[in-house]
């Protein structure tokens, strides 16, 4: 069964830092295009960040400088670090796979809280 | 940025009834244009791709339609599960933006 399972959100404070974790079972994160997706509280969607088979990486101008996508080929895990967080920050966030130009597999979510 | 512009931005309708969103792009984006449904609670759930094309196990009363700057989606036939707010995405470039969603209730 293709799955996408994200955790490590949490409540942090502003300026702090939190690291996701995307765990993948039936896709090979390395061999495809990987994407975060944040929704804040009652807001439409907003696509964060982009990771491509080869490595190359993009992000929302709202979270470049601030924001790092990687991944552990071993063990088929996406990652989502954040530092320097703001309370516009403050999302449930997504991973999804890219298949061609659309999200065609999307994890369940893991909500991050920047508040004091 | 392309921004997407998409309406209403809620309609309640009743069971059977047909159902239609638009989602106009503010630049031409070909036929790159993605239907996504979100289930209260729930995480997005892929529709239509590349403006008409149904994903695997979707039903077919959802539909897409549109090139270059238009495009339209449809519900033939509203059923009660098909409450949920429903997005439109660009991705002919990065960033791959999303429109304002259409929450779709029953009468």
């Amino acid at each position: 069964e293709v799955q996408l399972v994200e955790s490590g959100g949490g409540l942090i404070q502003p300026g702090g830092s939190l690291r996701l974790s995307c765990e993948a079972s039936g896709v090979t994160v390395s061999r495809n295009y990987m994407s975060w997706v944040r929704q804040a509280p009652g807001k439409g969607l907003e696509w964060v960040s982009l990771i491509y088979s080869g490595g190359s990486t993009y992000y929302a101008d709202s979270v470049k400088g601030r924001f790092t996508i990687s991944r552990d080929n071993l063990k088929n895990i996406l990652y989502l670090q954040m530092n320097s967080l703001r309370a516009e920050d403050t999302a449930v966030y997504y991973c999804a796979r890219d298949l061609s130009r659309y999200h065609d597999i999307w994890g369940q979510g893991t909500l991050v809280t920047v508040s004091s | 940025d392309i921004q997407m512009t998409q309406s209403p931005s809620s309609l309640s309708a009743s069971v059977g009834d047909r159902v239609t969103i638009t989602c106009q792009a503010s630049q031409d984006i070909n036929k790159y244009l993605n239907w996504y449904q979100q289930r209260p609670g729930k995480a997005p759930k892929l529709l239509i791709y590349d403006a008409s094309n149904l994903e695997t196990g979707v039903p077919s009363r959802f539909s897409g339609s549109g090139s270059g700057t238009d495009f339209t989606f449809t519900i033939s036939s509203l059923q009660p599960e098909d409450i949920a707010t429903y997005y439109c995405q660009h991705y002919d470039n990065l960033p791959p933006t999303f429109g304002g969603g259409t929450k779709v209730e029953i009468k």
